[in-house]
């Protein structure tokens, strides 16, 4: 079936750096994809979308790159801070579906 | 602006009791609501969701249930919990197929 995953459970940057987190599709039909923020015991947070005919899209502090040839979507944090420590998920909605998919989440964590 | 909540907080039952859980959305009409579980250290697995009052689509096969009684809320139930019914519990709104907005969470341990 299809799935979306992530290349890395676990990532840590020192605070400051430019954090790059990835994921994988492999729904070629996909055509929304979505990026989460979920902090320990609390509900996802969104954070930047971007749909299928665009390749890159910014908002503050976060840019998100599709790489469609390669099913690839990933999310650059800028001047990472203490505050972006959290599981990041993307997801993504397959063409007509009206479900998301998402993957397994990375792990932030910002060291001092 | 819109907001979802979801109470309980946290739930601790025992196996073979009743699960009610609820949530409701402010600020918006006719969204569409889901219901997620969420086991450590794992991703979202969608339960169900709706696109309206009585609409419900079921997503896993389980022993919980679904229901929309009101255009704006939406609740999970179960007649007797199990030991894997464990984790926690998301409800999420969309006011289109795009992007969804989570509730705070619901965190239930069946003992």
């Amino acid at each position: 079936g299809e799935s979306v995953g992530l290349h890395l459970p676990t990532l840590s940057v020192q605070e400051g750096d430019n954090s790059i987190i990835n994921c994988a599709y492999s729904n070629s039909a996909s055509d929304y994809f979505i990026w989460y923020k979920q902090e320990s015991g609390k509900g996802p947070q969104f954070i930047i979308d971007i749909r299928s005919n665009m390749d890159k899209r910014q908002g503050q502090r976060v840019t998100v790159l599709l790489n469609k040839t390669v099913k690839h979507l990933s999310l650059q944090i800028a001047a990472t801070q203490p505050g972006d420590s959290a599981v990041y998920f993307c997801a993504e909605r397959g063409g007509s579906a009206r479900q998301l998919t998402f993957g397994s989440g990375t792990q932030l964590t910002v060291l001092p | 602006s819109q907001t979802i909540h979801q109470w309980p907080a946290t739930l601790v039952q025992p196996v073979g009791s009743p699960l009610s859980l609820e949530c409701t959305v402010e600020g918006t009409s006719n969204p569409n609501l889901y219901w997620y579980r969420q086991a450590a250290g794992r991703g979202l697995q969608l339960l169900f969701y709706s696109v309206g009052i009585g609409q419900i689509s079921s997503e896993v096969p389980q022993n919980l249930s679904a229901s929309r009684p009101q255009d704006r809320q939406f609740i999970l139930s179960s007649k007797k919990l199990l030991l894997s019914d464990s984790g926690f519990y998301l409800c999420a709104w969309s006011a289109s197929l795009d992007t969804q907005y989570f509730g705070p969470g619901t965190r239930l341990t069946v003992l």
